[in-house]
């Protein structure tokens, strides 16, 4: 199985500061990666898919980029309603795995 | 609207089996994969399988094969995940899943998650 390792696990800024999540696959997977935001009590929402096409309805603030076995999630400016947890998944062969998680706290 | 509606709560013994459902509206139930996705109290998120609704087949994480059955009735557009032998470490959240707009590698439209707490 192809395995997703992300970091940092947790992450501590401030509204307004750029922050940049990483995503590495064991193996590669071309562009067939995904990130998630979920926060508490709620189901995980779809921000990026493809490494870097935007979700429909997702600010533009967010942005993903990379391909083969690492990835980046950046968030340009943070706003206070970002705090929480970011998940990048991948597919391969109809096969699918999450990454660990990244806790994004306020400073 | 695309909207993924899950059965309610359930608390189970250990060693016994659990089904949940997951009810489909606002798109073509047969057309598009059916996730299961689990979260353990305060831990990541992890995959179970699919199934496809149009030819029942499935697919599963090797993980949960032999323990996981998922079935689906086309006439009521409704999902089912069924885990057997439970164990404590099968507490968490359990979530459908699918994806109508984005293609097969991702998740655009999730349930709202069924609790399952096993315990004796």
């Amino acid at each position: 199985d192809i395995q997703l390792t992300q970091s940092p696990s947790f992450l501590s800024a401030s509204v307004g500061d750029r922050v940049t999540i990483t995503c590495r696959a064991s193996q590669g997977i071309r562009s067939y990666l995904a990130w998630y935001q979920q926060k508490p009590g709620k189901a995980p929402k779809l921000l990026i898919y493809a490494a870097s096409t935007l979700q429909s309805g997702v600010p533009s603030r967010f942005s993903g980029s990379g391909s083969g076995t690492e990835f980046t999630l950046t968030i340009s400016s943070l706003q206070p309603e970002d705090f929480a947890t970011y998940y990048c998944q991948q597919f391969n062969s109809y096969l699918y795995t999450f990454g660990q998680g990244t806790k994004l706290e306020i400073k | 609207q695309v909207q993924l509606v899950q059965s309610g709560a359930e608390v189970k013994k250990p060693g016994a089996s659990v089904k949940v459902s997951c009810k489909a509206s606002g798109y073509t139930f047969s057309g598009y994969y059916m996730h299961w996705v689990r979260q353990a109290p305060g831990q990541g998120l992890e995959w179970l399988g699919w199934i496809n609704p149009d030819s029942g087949g499935t697919n599963y994480a090797q993980k949960f094969q032999g323990r996981v059955t998922m079935t689906r009735d086309t006439s009521i557009s409704t999902a089912y995940l069924e885990l057997s032998r439970l164990r404590s470490d099968d507490t968490a959240v359990y979530y459908c899943a699918t994806s109508t707009t984005v293609g097969p590698t991702c998740f655009d439209y999730w349930g709202q998650g069924t609790l399952v707490t096993v315990s004796s």
